[in-house]
């Protein structure tokens, strides 16, 4: 079946830039997403893209997508302490989501 | 966007018993899905909640562990029946708004201990 991975843990500093990777097999997905879960809460979508998109920007907040090769990114810029939470990378096909594991990421001041 | 309430927030069951999980979209949407999360993993798709019929089930779960209800456009329930420890997890509504966007909401959670 579908898989997406991604490393389980990043660790930056406060004001440099995050990088959070991911990888997915299933060439028919439609849309990719980030999503960010902080303790005891639910998920909130960070952001989204289409899978015929090589990059989308908000705010502090860069995806890349090389579908050749099947990676996603995101790129955090700026990293504050308040962005320390676990990261999901999902795809999705025919509405149905396949979700990572999650990076947890640590924002040192 | 969506804003998606579910009841209960949390509740702790006894082995053995059924709970009833309530997700409620402030508007109407295409699509609605239950997903669980267990302790420290990811999410897994349950299945996805059809208005009007059955509930299409992914591999891994039954309608009589987990029936659903979809009787409209903003309102499912999600029913753990007969529950054990291993059930034991967050359950997550989700939600698409349109066909033509790809936007995916969660709901909150409901957090079920069971002892």
């Amino acid at each position: 079946g579908e898989d997406v991975e991604q490393s389980l843990f990043l660790s930056v500093r406060e004001g440099d830039s995050s990088v959070i990777n991911c990888t997915y097999t299933d060439s028919s997905s439609t849309y990719l997403y980030w999503y960010k879960q902080e303790p005891g809460a639910g998920l909130q979508l960070l952001t989204y893209i289409f899978s015929n998109m090589d990059m989308k920007q908000d705010q502090r907040l860069t995806v890349l997508l090389n579908k050749k090769d099947k990676h996603l990114s995101l790129r955090i810029a700026d990293t504050q302490t308040g962005d320390s939470a676990i990261y999901f990378c999902a795809e999705s096909y025919a509405g149905k989501s396949t979700f990572g594991d999650g990076t947890t990421l640590t924002v040192k001041p | 966007s969506a804003v998606i309430s579910q009841k209960p927030s949390r509740d702790i069951c006894q082995r053995g018993t059924s709970l009833t999980i309530q997700c409620q979209v402030d508007s109407q949407v295409t699509m609605m899905f239950w997903y669980r999360q267990q302790p420290g993993q990811s999410l897994t798709l349950i299945a996805t909640a059809n208005q009007g019929s059955e509930a299409t089930y992914e591999s891994g779960f039954v309608i009589d562990k987990f029936p659903i209800s979809r009787p409209n456009l903003t309102f499912s329930t999600l029913t753990v029946s007969n529950m054990s420890p291993e059930d034991s997890s967050i359950y997550l509504c989700s939600v698409r708004t349109s066909a033509n966007t790809g936007e995916l909401f969660f709901g909150e959670g409901s957090r079920l201990t069971v002892l």
